[in-house]
């Protein structure tokens, strides 16, 4: 079973520029989340989705950050302008919503942007 | 505040020995826990989860929950060089669909052969 994909791996773009990454979540699962993983740092929650209607957006940095899966599938998160403090890896995973006891999360390998 | 704290930063082992990872929640709502390992380059990836008081034993790996205290633990028994890597302890307040982790900032395992 193929795991959850993202792409591109690396990214590499200077202050100002705009920024998107796609993700494709495991087979069957309908709920998919954003993480964001500072180096050194543990991964932190920006955004997660059930099949397409956004759960939970709080800690999402509205202004330049947006996030959309607009057929329940795969997901795109935009950095608008960036900014040097938003070098780290960009985690997507996914899960089943679904079932009696809480399910874990899978997670693809992310992007790793680096801003100048 | 970090509402899910982990010790220590870093942990160096010999192949063989005992690996044992701590983890305190701040928040008395997060009762679901969860042990991830992140290698490098790579996304974290589940070892085991823990939702009741006691042990729960998955091959090599223990993890021990005490809900009173809110404090979890992870030891790794027989440790092999391929454990070298980050250990997430990660935590949920619910065990439905509504389930969105919390991370601590981790542990650096390296074991030397």
């Amino acid at each position: 079973e193929a795991g959850v994909t993202q792409s591109p791996r690396y990214a590499v773009l200077q202050e100002g520029q705009a920024v998107s990454f796609w993700c494709d979540p495991i087979s069957g699962h309908d709920t998919l989340y954003w993480y964001q993983q500072p180096r050194d740092q543990g991964p932190q929650l920006l955004v997660y989705f059930r099949d397409e209607a956004v759960i939970d957006n709080s800690q999402l940095p509205s202004d330049r950050f947006s996030a959309v899966r607009p057929k329940g599938t795969n997901s795109t998160l935009k950095i608008q302008s960036a900014k040097q403090g938003d070098t780290a890896t960009y985690l997507c995973a996914s899960r089943y919503w679904g079932g009696r006891r809480a399910e874990t999360l899978y997670f693809g390998s992310g992007t790793r942007l680096t801003v100048l | 505040q970090q509402k899910v704290q982990q010790s220590p930063e870093s942990l160096s082992v010999p192949e063989g020995g005992m690996a044992s990872l701590n983890c305190t929640s701040s928040d008395r709502n997060f009762q679901y826990f969860w042990w991830y390992r992140q290698h490098s380059g790579e996304g974290p990836k589940a070892l085991m989860s823990i939702f009741s008081d006691g042990d729960k034993k998955e091959g090599r790996f223990t993890a021990h929950l005490n809900k009173a205290s809110l404090h979890v633990s992870l030891h790794i028994r027989d440790s092999q060089p391929s454990d070298s890597a980050l250990y997430f302890c990660a935590a949920s307040e619910h065990d439905s669909g509504y389930n969105k982790l919390t991370f601590g900032k981790g542990t650096v395992l390296l074991v030397s052969p």
